[in-house]
């Protein structure tokens, strides 16, 4: 079993739809909790970053953590073409060390259609 | 924002050469890191670095070396490239306990 899943779509909704990214992990040692968008042939940027259990909201983007289930998403709401890309779960350990390596999920396509 | 670039963005090499990616940044970060992207694999660790000359192997370290002779600068290379290295390779530079990673914009690497 890999330390971290995610399945890897592809994603098709319509624009203005909420979508529902998900990742489920093994390791429960995990504590710092991020959500990357990747467009095209660019790097991965930060969305998201959580610490421990809980909801973050930032806009149309909500990130939950539910550390008893291993289970983590993220919810964009009001869909728009322009948030088709990929999305990236990573999580680690702890900041800094060996510990502190970003362990990602293999990434969701996601297409949002006019 | 951190300021990071990757050198060569486009490489195509032959199989057996050495190869060297350079990872620059203007900070002064203390944590790099080299990925590999594939489809079907996401980002895989290849190596890390915690420091100035400290240096630790990841997720899929064979083949690949790297140094840090300066704080800035995060080198890969590629011994003897193989086929199998054909990839897209990311550096990136943890930025801060609540900042996660920044990472450059790539290099996409052909080995023939």
């Amino acid at each position: 079993q890999k330390e971290v899943e995610q399945d890897p779509g592809p994603l098709s909704v319509p624009e203005g739809a909420i979508v529902s990214l998900n990742c489920t992990y093994s390791n429960s040692a995990f504590q710092y909790f991020m959500w990357y968008r990747q467009y095209s042939r660019k790097g991965p940027e930060l969305l998201m970053y959580t610490y421990s259990s809980g909801n973050k909201e930032d806009g149309r983007f909500t990130a939950q953590v539910d550390k008893s289930s291993k289970y983590i998403s993220l919810f964009i709401r009001d869909s728009q073409p322009s948030d088709s890309a990929t999305y990236l779960c990573a999580m680690s350990a702890r900041y800094g060390g060996s510990q502190g390596n970003l362990i990602f999920g293999k990434g969701t396509k996601l297409s949002v259609k006019p | 924002d951190a300021g990071i670039t990757q050198s060569p963005r486009h490489k195509v090499t032959e199989t057996g050469t050495p190869v060297t990616l350079r990872c620059h940044q203007t900070e002064n970060h203390r944590y790099m890191y080299w990925y590999r992207q594939d489809p079907g694999h996401g980002l895989r660790l290849i190596h890390y670095s915690y420091g100035v000359k400290d240096t630790d192997k990841g997720e899929v370290s064979d083949g690949y070396s790297v140094s840090r002779s300066k704080t800035e600068d995060f080198l890969l290379t590629l011994e003897s490239a193989t086929s199998s290295q054909t990839s897209v390779y990311f550096c990136a530079i943890n930025t801060g306990s609540n900042s996660g990673y920044t990472f450059g914009s790539g290099t996409r690497l052909t080995v023939v």
